[in-house]
């Protein structure tokens, strides 16, 4: 099983909106990481965990919050976002702090903030 | 700061040619290195991928080169067949910080 699941696949959220995006893997890895990605742009790395502690930070705005309840989940609290936030969020997650190993990613949520 | 970098924004070639996608980094903490195909509203899929310690990495129609003194791999597709149309993008990776390239569109032409 190398499936990395995320709900839900598309979200429409108004600017004053709070929700939520899942991210959900049984492969027993330990690092698990968020991406954004607009159109035609490279994935933009934003948070990083690692045996459920942040780790990495990419001085992402406050308006996203990440969580991770445990080693099986990751979830980025949304807030007052901004259209310009719109784009396709994709968390990934590799099997722990070390270097010699690929991140298998979800199938990603598409984010429109209207 | 683009710490990983594919200089060419799209690549054709005929079916049963070879497909040759470059990446530089700048970083020379990178020590892993992998490739995924991406198709437009989905998630990248993992590919091949390349340990700092080899310089060549092949698995059936895909072999990475690495040449770490010029920070630069390749990834080359041989023969290539139009079901490899798709981005593809190169990452690199050090503890768990992965950063990725900004894409090549690959078209193969039957």
């Amino acid at each position: 099983d190398t499936e990395v699941t995320q709900t839900p696949k598309h979200l429409v959220m108004g600017m004053t909106n709070k929700k939520s995006l899942k991210c959900e893997q049984h492969m027993g890895h330990r690092a698990m990481y968020w991406y954004k990605q607009k159109a035609k742009k490279p994935p933009e790395l934003m948070f990083v965990y690692s045996y459920e502690k942040l780790s990495i930070n990419e001085s992402v705005p406050s308006r996203f919050s990440p969580e991770c309840p445990n080693s099986s989940l990751l979830n980025l609290h949304l807030h007052a976002l901004q259209p310009e936030d719109s784009a396709l969020y994709l968390c990934a997650s590799s099997l722990e702090t070390g270097t010699n190993t690929e991140a298998f990613f979800g199938q990603g949520t598409r984010l429109t903030v209207v | 700061d683009q710490q990983v970098k594919q200089n060419s924004p799209s690549l054709s070639v005929q079916e049963g040619r070879i497909s040759i996608l470059n990446c530089d980094y700048t970083n020379s903490m990178f020590d892993y290195f992998l490739w995924y195909k991406k198709y437009p509203a989905e998630g990248p899929t993992f590919l091949i991928s390349i340990s700092s310690i080899k310089d060549k990495n092949e698995d059936g129609r895909f072999t990475v080169f690495l040449n770490k003194s010029a920070k630069h791999l390749s990834l080359h597709i041989v023969p290539s067949q139009p079901g490899d149309s798709a981005v593809y993008f190169c990452a690199a990776k050090t503890n768990n910080d992965m950063r990725f390239g900004a894409g090549t569109r690959l078209t193969v032409k039957p």
